[in-house]
């Protein structure tokens, strides 16, 4: 069962454009995980979000959690080719304990 | 101080063999949990260990197996290989304390089943 849904599953725009990709739920999550993944590496967590309703800024992406806790998003201002990567989302099943579900993820790439 | 370490980076195996996989966590996490990602199912739970003990477990057949060691070293074994095994196998640690533990994945392992 996909717990996550994330879209879109790809996206190709130019060096400089904004972009926003979405992470959505049937279900409430209490907190919700941010991971980009590079060619050849393992994913590197960007954020974690725990209030409906909250945002959170690194540099230039924006993340906002849904006030239902459902839905989340991230924004990316005047994209650069090294933010090019697999963008993932996932929520924790069991607080305290390391056991992941992901959506399927977003390929970016940012054409220079 | 030195990331999440998986050997061997990558594998190729035939179909019916066995195969071990080795990630060595961050010092001073004591959990360690497995993940296979592939192009259609994505990135999926395999288990997970804390001081030795299966604390959780994914919807993966019994051919899919591992353990912790006291140095909290982790092995995953996967027995009689089939072509759907191919995946990039990761390894993420802990320190497994706090409600929303941050995880720190390795590099992964490439397994190729033939």
């Amino acid at each position: 069962t996909q717990l996550l849904e994330q879209s879109p599953q790809f996206l190709s725009i130019q060096e400089g454009e904004n972009l926003t990709v979405y992470c959505n739920s049937s279900s409430v999550f209490s907190s919700l995980q941010w991971y980009r993944q590079e060619p050849g590496e393992g994913p590197v967590l960007l954020v974690t979000v725990v209030t409906g309703g909250e945002v959170k800024k690194l540099k230039r992406l924006t993340f906002q959690f849904g006030d239902a806790r459902k839905d989340s998003s991230l924004h990316i201002t005047a994209a650069q080719p090294g933010d090019t990567g697999l963008y993932l989302c996932a929520r924790t099943l069991i607080q305290g304990a390391q056991k992941l579900v992901f959506g399927q993820g977003t390929r970016l790439t940012i054409n220079p | 101080k030195a990331g999440v370490t998986q050997t061997p980076r990558y594998l190729i195996k035939t179909r019916g063999q066995q195969v071990t996989l080795s990630c060595s966590p961050i010092s001073g996490h004591r959990s360690v949990s497995w993940y296979q990602q592939t192009p259609g199912q994505g990135l999926q739970f395999l288990f997970e260990y804390f001081s030795e003990t299966q604390r959780n477990k994914g919807n993966f057949p019994g051919r899919f197996s591992g353990r912790q060691f006291s140095n909290s070293r982790s092995e995953m074994n996967v027995s009689t290989l089939e072509l759907g095994d191919s995946a990039l196998y990761l390894c993420a640690s802990s320190l497994a304390s706090g409600v929303f533990p941050e995880a720190f994945f390795g590099q992964g392992t490439r397994l190729t089943v033939v």
